[in-house]
């Protein structure tokens, strides 16, 4: 199985910010990275998949980037909506793994 | 309205069954692969169980195999979960979605299963 590891698990910013999370998994998985959010009580949502393709109606302060390993989340002008759980996700191969989430809190 | 809603959780006993069912709308659910997904309470996303658009292929998470079945009906745009034997640590939100270039691009609002004595 592909492990996902996933840091800060949790990180404090203020409005404005610039929050980068982290993604290595275990072995290269090509183009096959997503990024989901997930708000309390509600379903996750699609981000960016394919390492770097915004998903149809997300802001464009939200970015991926990476190759082969190691990826990277990036929220530019953190805005009080983006106070959530992050998620990354393998789809290389099965079983479908994800990381174990990052919190970001306010300050 | 594009839209999956999840259906069946409770609450059951150890070694009980029960049967998910995701109804799909405002697409045509007969070409997606379909997944799902759990969250036990305060923990991450896990994946539980794939199935290929025509039901050709399906695959399923360590934990789950020989227990569950996943399955689907396209003529009524429906994606099931049998869950047999359940385990405590079975207890979470069990949500479907909607699969695109090896992503999850469509979610239900998830139900919840909770196994317990």
């Amino acid at each position: 199985d592909i492990q996902m590891t996933q840091s800060p698990s949790s990180v404090s910013a203020s409005v404005g910010d610039r929050v980068t999370i982290t993604c290595r998994a275990s072995q290269g998985i090509s183009r096959w990275l997503a990024w989901y959010q997930e708000k309390p009580g509600k379903a996750p949502k699609l981000l960016i998949y394919e390492i770097s393709t915004l998903q149809s109606g997300v802001p464009s302060r939200f970015s991926g980037s990476g190759s082969g390993t190691d990826f990277t989340l990036t929220i530019s002008g953190l805005q009080p909506e983006d106070f959530a759980t992050y998620y990354c996700q393998q789809a290389q191969s099965f079983p479908l793994t994800f990381g174990g989430g990052t919190k970001v809190e306010i300050k | 309205e594009v839209q999956l809603v999840e259906s069946g959780g409770d609450s059951v006993q150890p070694g009980g069954s029960l049967r998910l069912s995701c109804a799909a709308s405002g697409f045509t659910f007969s070409t997606y692969w379909m997944h799902w997904v759990r969250q036990a309470p305060g923990e991450g996303l896990v994946w539980v169980s794939y199935v290929h658009s025509d039901a050709s292929a399906t695959s399923y998470a360590d934990s789950v195999k020989g227990r569950f079945t996943i399955s689907r009906d396209n003529a009524k745009s429906t994606l099931y979960l049998q869950m047999n034997s359940l385990r405590v640590e079975d207890t979470a939100v069990y949500y479907c979605a909607r699969a695109v270039s090896g992503s999850l691009d469509l979610w239900g609002r998830g139900t919840l299963v909770t196994v317990s004595s």
